[in-house]
Parts: structure tokens; sequence; C-alpha cells
């Protein structure tokens, strides 16, 4: 069975500083998806980065990037300089490859101070 | 491109009531996923299509809910009798082959509560 937790219920950041929200995953396969969402309060999933198991650079997407560390099992998120609109949930997930299910963590609440 | 689409967007209803949702998914995605959000945690999956069969129904309470995908596009998930920590948001995804590093796209969800 695969596990996600995320630690941190709620973060705050000031507006233009980064920020890393936590995730750690657990499973015995070899062969595994991460993903980051954003959940704002109107409650719709955005997709915002993945990375694959054996992917040897950590992803990025603009002002997003993943920081994998696979021996810790750890898949933190990274925002660079932080914006109003980042204020959400953001939800950790993982999906083994073959099997199609993701698993989610029960998410970090981040809000942005201006 | 047209994204996931749900309805309703809100629905109160008593408990033992019956209710049902719609999901119309991404135009050529063969993997649609339910999943259940109850407050301050994250979804959790309640049954995934693959076309019009299902792949995982482990954690759906087959006693109360039931979900279909006839001709492997809309689908739509049912509760009855319903109870009430049923109240969640119900969410609704879909993807093109539903593995490997593929996005999952999310519909807007439907807010239900049970009184």
């Amino acid at each position: 069975a695969q596990k996600i937790t995320q630690t941190q219920p709620g973060m705050f950041v000031q507006e233009k500083e980064a920020v890393t929200l936590d995730c750690t995953y657990d499973t015995s396969d070899q062969s595994y998806g991460l993903f980051w969402y954003k959940q704002p309060s109107s409650g719709e999933m955005i997709f915002l980065i993945y990375q694959g198991s054996y992917d040897e650079q950590n992803a990025t997407e603009g002002r997003y990037s993943l920081n994998f560390q696979k021996a810790r099992k750890s898949a933190n998120l990274v925002i660079s300089a932080s914006q109003l609109g980042d204020s959400a949930m953001y939800f950790c997930a993982m999906r083994v490859t073959n099997a199609g299910k993701s698993t989610f963590g029960d998410g970090t609440t981040l809000t942005v101070k201006p | 491109e047209a994204g996931v689409a749900q309805s309703p967007r809100y629905k109160i209803i008593e408990k033992r009531q019956s209710v049902a949702f719609w999901c119309n998914p991404i135009s050529g995605h063969a993997t649609l996923y339910w999943y259940q959000q109850i407050l301050g945690q994250g979804p959790k999956l309640l049954i995934q299509f693959q076309n019009n069969g299902v792949v995982d129904d482990s954690q759906l309470p087959k006693d109360r809910f039931s979900a279909e995908r006839l001709k492997g596009v809309d689908s739509t998930l049912k509760i009855q009798p319903a109870k009430l920590e049923d109240s969640a948001v119900y969410l609704c995804a879909s993807s093109f082959q539903g593995v490997g590093q593929e996005t999952q796209y999310f519909g807007p969800g439907t807010r239900l509560l049970v009184l």
C-alpha cells in the first residue's frame, strides 16, 4: 500500500519569498510518479508538477520546483517568489506506474502575506 | 479544449435520501476517476474506470454507492441511501490512458451536504 504524509497543516510566507512544502511517501514499488496539485478555495484541483521515480533531475515548472530525495522518500515542493494568488491548499500525490490509482496526502494550507 | 464537467455543483439532501452526480470527462480520455474529499483531508479514490470497465473500486462503499460509465464517456455516481458522513466534495477526474506520468485533470467538484 502507498502512503503520503504532509506534516505541515498550515504554512505562512511573505509575498516574494520562497517556501518549501514537505511531502514524504512510502511505497515498496520501484516505479512510481509523484505529483503536486493546488486547490484554491473554488475547489478545483490544478496540476502543478510531476517527478518520476527514475528521473535523475529534479522537476521544474516555472516558479515551482520539486526537491526529490529518493533515498529519504521525500518530494518537497518549492515555490519561489510567492504571490498572493498562491494562497491555497497544496496536495502531494503518488501513483504507482502500473496501477493508475493515485494516493493523496491530507494537504498543506499555504497563506501568502502581503 | 473543454475541461472535465460536473453537475450539480452543490447538493443538499436529508439522510436516507438518494443523490446522483454526473461527470463528463475530457474528450478522448479513456480513464475516469471519482474521488471523495472530506473537509480537511485529501481526495480518496472511490472508483476508476478504463473506458467502460472498472479498474479499481476497492474503496467504494458498495452497500450504498454505485457508479457506471456507459459507452465509456459520461459517468454517474449514486449514493442510496445517504448518510451524514457522506457530506464531502465529490471530484471527477480524467486522464488519457491512466498510466505512468499522465496528469489527471479534475472537474470543479460537487459539494454534498447531508442533513
